[in-house]
């Protein structure tokens, strides 16, 4: 069982350059979710996704799109990378997005934008 | 106001020590709450979840407050693999998560 499954692990960009982050995860959950994490600001929710078709905005949704066609996977782009989108993303889904549902995380891609 | 508030640490405990972590919150709505563990580059993991009758797994006790808004982790006989960024986190229609309380457990 593989989980939550994040690709690539690293990236490196050049600024205005534009990238999917891909995100699979095989437990047939229905929420998923992306986060960037920062030092001293904690994981913040950029979209999220409460079933094929579904997308919503974050705290942080600026300079990122997402689509889910499908419930398997939850692709984040990129769309012209600059240097505040230097981060640790994290990937997570859940079985609902209430009560007491564990998420569960990939591996998280690490960005760096110069 | 942050959502979830947690003091950052480091928090610096000898080996068997008991070390309590407090967590408060804004958003009196908030559905349900948990711990999660995150260990120096990787992603987060469920420790577990508070309930308001309180609740205990193996060393690890955790407390909900509803009337304060907070909520708490104890650790007793800590070891070394306890070593870890505890994360507050609290569940309105989404996951908000605290900063992080940063543990080290020294021999």
């Amino acid at each position: 069982n593989a989980g939550v499954t994040q690709t690539p692990k690293f990236q490196v960009l050049k600024t205005g350059q534009s990238m999917t982050l891909q995100c699979a995860q095989d437990m047939n959950h229905e929420y998923m979710s992306w986060y960037r994490q920062d030092p001293g600001m904690g994981l913040r929710l950029i979209h999220y996704s409460v079933g094929a078709g579904i997308t919503d905005q974050g705290e942080v949704p600026n300079g990122y799109n997402v689509s889910r066609s499908t419930t398997e996977d939850f692709p984040l782009r990129l769309l012209s990378a600059a240097p505040s989108q230097t981060s640790v993303y994290f990937c997570a889904s859940s079985y609902e997005n209430t009560g007491n549902t564990e998420a569960f995380f990939g591996q998280g891609t690490r960005l760096t934008v110069v | 106001r942050k959502e979830v508030e947690q003091d950052p640490g480091p928090f610096n405990v000898p080996e068997g020590a008991t070390v309590a972590f407090n967590c408060t919150y804004s958003n009196s709505a908030s559905q349900s709450f948990f711990w999660y563990r995150q260990d120096c580059r990787k992603e987060p993991k469920l420790l577990m979840s508070v309930y308001s009758s309180g609740n205990e797994d193996g060393r690890f006790t955790a407390q909900l407050n509803r009337a304060s808004q907070y909520i708490s982790l104890l650790i007793r006989d800590s070891k070394l693999s306890d070593s870890a960024t505890y994360l507050c986190v609290l569940n309105t229609d989404k996951l908000i998560f605290g900063t992080g309380t940063r543990l080290q457990v020294f021999p």
